[in-house]
């Protein structure tokens, strides 16, 4: 079945370095990948998303790049701030697993001053 | 105006009660979730409600019984509540399965 894997947290940043959270995925079709962000006491909003291979999601100085060859979705910024502090969920919507979303377990980035 | 609300927010209660929580959207969305989330923030999904009917139903015990009496509104009721209920509850909705979903701000449950 469709799955989503995602690099273990905490991860723990100083100000303004760069980030990535990896995201590897497996689907029998041509999902649809997204990342969610959570802030502490909230629900998850959606962060950025890509539809077809090669697509580049990007939100808040946040991007992500659809890389159908490795089945990748990797998270980057290139200058975390304080408040970027959070849990980062990638996930996957697959036509042929019914449409139902799948969620990786969430890596959690702390961001210190 | 919230787009997904869900009450209430904390929830303390004892073993063996029952308890609801109730969960609205007003996206206009067709499709209505309710997700787990455990201590390790590991999220899993309970129900998914498309035009009122079930279309999701992972295995969650049966004392978990979900209620949409319209499409805008999706309840969950939790019989003979247990230690191990105790975890997060996100009400979610989203315009068809597989499109972007909304959260609610969570119902933080904690049986004692």
């Amino acid at each position: 079945g469709d799955s989503v894997t995602q690099m273990e947290g905490p991860v723990t940043l100083s100000e303004e370095a760069f980030l990535t959270i990896n995201c590897t995925y497996t689907a029998t079709g041509y999902p649809s990948l997204f990342w969610y962000v959570q802030y502490p006491g909230e629900g998850l909003q959606l962060l950025l998303k890509a539809t077809k291979a090669d697509d580049k999601g990007s939100n808040k100085g946040f991007e992500a790049t659809y890389r159908k060859e490795t089945t990748s979705f990797h998270l980057e910024k290139g200058s975390v701030q304080v408040s970027d502090s959070a849990v980062y969920f990638c996930a996957l919507s697959d036509r042929t697993g019914g449409f139902k979303t799948i969620f990786g377990a969430g890596t959690r980035l702390f961001v210190k001053a | 105006d919230t787009a997904v609300s869900q009450t209430p927010k904390y929830l303390v209660t004892q073993m063996g009660n029952d308890k609801s929580i109730k969960c609205e959207q007003n996206l206009g969305h067709d499709t209505m979730y309710w997700y787990k989330q455990d201590s390790k923030k590991f999220l899993k999904i309970m129900f998914s409600y498309n035009n009122k009917e079930l279309i999701i139903n992972e295995t969650v015990p049966n004392r978990f019984s979900p209620k949409s009496p319209d499409k805008a509104h999706l309840n969950l009721h939790i019989n003979s509540l247990e230690l191990g209920d105790s975890a997060v509850y996100f009400c979610a909705s989203s315009q068809e399965s597989g499109n972007t979903i909304y959260f609610g701000e969570g119902s933080w449950l904690t049986v004692v």
